[in-house]
């Protein structure tokens, strides 16, 4: 069983739609949590980061983690073409200095 | 203020021979990360470096790999002997330091093709 698990799709959605996207985690030890956003031939660029449980947002993105559930989701409202992409989730417990990636979810939105 | 920057962008090699490649990090820092990811897979962890030191080389296979950070000039990735297995794209990220290693700032990647 991977430490971390996500759906690769490809996920297709309209533009305008809101879009979700979610990974689970076997290591309890997590505590640090991260979506990268990587376009096709390019390195991950980093869209949200947040520590612990709880909701963050930023623009039409939304973090949220349930440690409970070991559960992450990132929420994109408003979604257009240019979020096409595939998202990885990521991971880290504390004091480690390596991340641990999901596979990442293809996205496509379709204008 | 440039990113991440590695080279070469692609490589190709025949079973057998080196492949050396090179990332500098972003200005001002000094933690540097090795991540390989395969086709249809997530990026997998294999060495973290400081200057001069290697920190943390536990996804690193144990023969054939070997990475480097001194203190003058870019970090290396070394594969010696290598195998069709090792095609991936090998990234490099740079963070500020370690107690910031969530933000890490990628390069494009090198993309290694093994013939």
């Amino acid at each position: 069983q991977k430490e971390v698990e996500q759906d690769p799709g490809p996920l297709s959605v309209p533009e305008g739609a809101i879009v979700s996207l979610n990974c689970t985690y076997s290591n309890s030890a997590f505590q640090y949590f991260m979506w990268y956003r990587q376009y096709s031939r390019k390195g991950p660029e980093l869209l949200m980061y947040t520590y612990s449980s709880g909701n963050k947002e930023d623009g039409r993105f939304t973090a949220q983690v349930d440690k409970s559930s070991k559960y992450i989701s990132l929420f994109i409202r408003d979604s257009q073409p240019s979020d096409s992409a595939t998202y990885l989730c990521a991971m880290r417990d504390q004091g480690a200095q390596k991340l641990v990636f999901g596979q990442g979810t293809r996205l496509t939105i379709n204008p | 203020n440039a990113g991440v920057m590695q080279n070469p962008r692609h490589l190709v090699r025949r079973r057998g021979q080196e492949a050396r490649l090179r990332c500098s990090p972003m200005k001002g820092h000094s933690h540097v990360y090795w991540y390989r990811q395969l086709p249809e897979e997530g990026l997998k962890f294999m060495v973290y470096l400081q200057k001069e030191n290697i920190i943390d080389e536990s996804g690193m296979p144990k023969e054939r790999f070997s990475a480097e950070f001194p203190k003058e000039g870019p970090s290396i990735l070394r594969i010696q002997q290598v195998v069709r297995g090792d095609s991936a794209a090998y990234f490099c990220a740079s963070s500020l330091s370690a107690a910031q290693t969530g933000e890490l700032f990628f390069g494009e990647g090198s993309r290694l093709t093994v013939l």
